[in-house]
């Protein structure tokens, strides 16, 4: 079974700063898709970023930005000029490219403070 | 329409109660979610319904019960629950074909239930 781990239950970062939040994955499956999700206070998941993993070139939104190492397993989420609003959780999460394969495994979550 | 609509937000009930979540959406998705998310924890996966059929269920006690009665619509219903079922219940929606597929989960904002 496909795991994802977080290994930073906590981040901060000053505001207009930079900061990479870190993701690590195990699966024995050549192609499936890369999330990060984020949880602010007001509970709602929201979609940040997608990868998929038979994309060499990294995604980006915006301020938002991956680095995707497919050989090493690791997903790692930057988040440039960071603003008061990035607060939140924020979920790293696998899914199999198996059709009828409609599980999505998510990570522990890293908290990320922004401060002004 | 982009949105999933869970209600009611909040709910409490005791242990002998029957009461049901519900879950909506228009964007013509034909895969529906529903995730248990303890305090500080990432979602678990619960039931997975496709094109309104089961699909996954990840053993999950006979006290939850879901229902699908149409594509845009999902039902938890709730009995016998017991203190530790408090938690946040999240719906989610997706495609399920298509190059879309890549099934970016589209969550609603969660109902909040409290298990006196």
């Amino acid at each position: 079974a496909q795991t994802v781990t977080q290994s930073q239950p906590e981040m901060s970062v000053q505001e207009a700063e930079t900061v990479t939040l870190s993701c690590t994955y195990d699966t024995s499956e050549s192609d499936y898709y890369l999330f990060w999700y984020k949880q602010p206070p007001s509970r709602q998941m929201i979609l940040v970023i997608r990868q998929e993993a038979y994309k060499q070139q990294n995604a980006t939104e915006n301020r938002f930005s991956v680095n995707f190492q497919k050989a090493a397993k690791s997903f790692s989420l930057k988040i440039s000029d960071s603003q008061l609003g990035d607060a939140a959780m924020y979920f790293c999460a696998y899914r199999s490219w198996e059709v009828g394969n409609n599980d999505m495994r998510f990570g522990a979550g890293t908290r990320l403070t922004v401060k002004p | 329409d982009t949105e999933v609509t869970q209600t009611p937000k909040h709910l409490v009930m005791g242990m002998t109660n029957k009461k049901s979540l519900k879950c909506e959406q228009h964007m013509g998705h034909r895969a529906m979610y529903w995730y248990k998310q303890k305090a500080k924890k990432p979602p678990e996966l619960m039931f997975v319904y496709s094109y309104e059929k089961l699909s996954i269920n990840e053993s999950v006690p006979s006290r939850f019960s879901p229902e699908c009665p149409n594509s845009s619509l999902l039902n938890l219903h709730l009995h016998a629950l017991q203190p530790e079922d408090s938690a946040l219940y999240l719906c989610a929606s997706s495609q399920t074909f298509g190059p879309l597929r890549a099934n970016v989960l589209t969550f609603g904002a969660g109902s909040r239930l409290t298990v006196l």
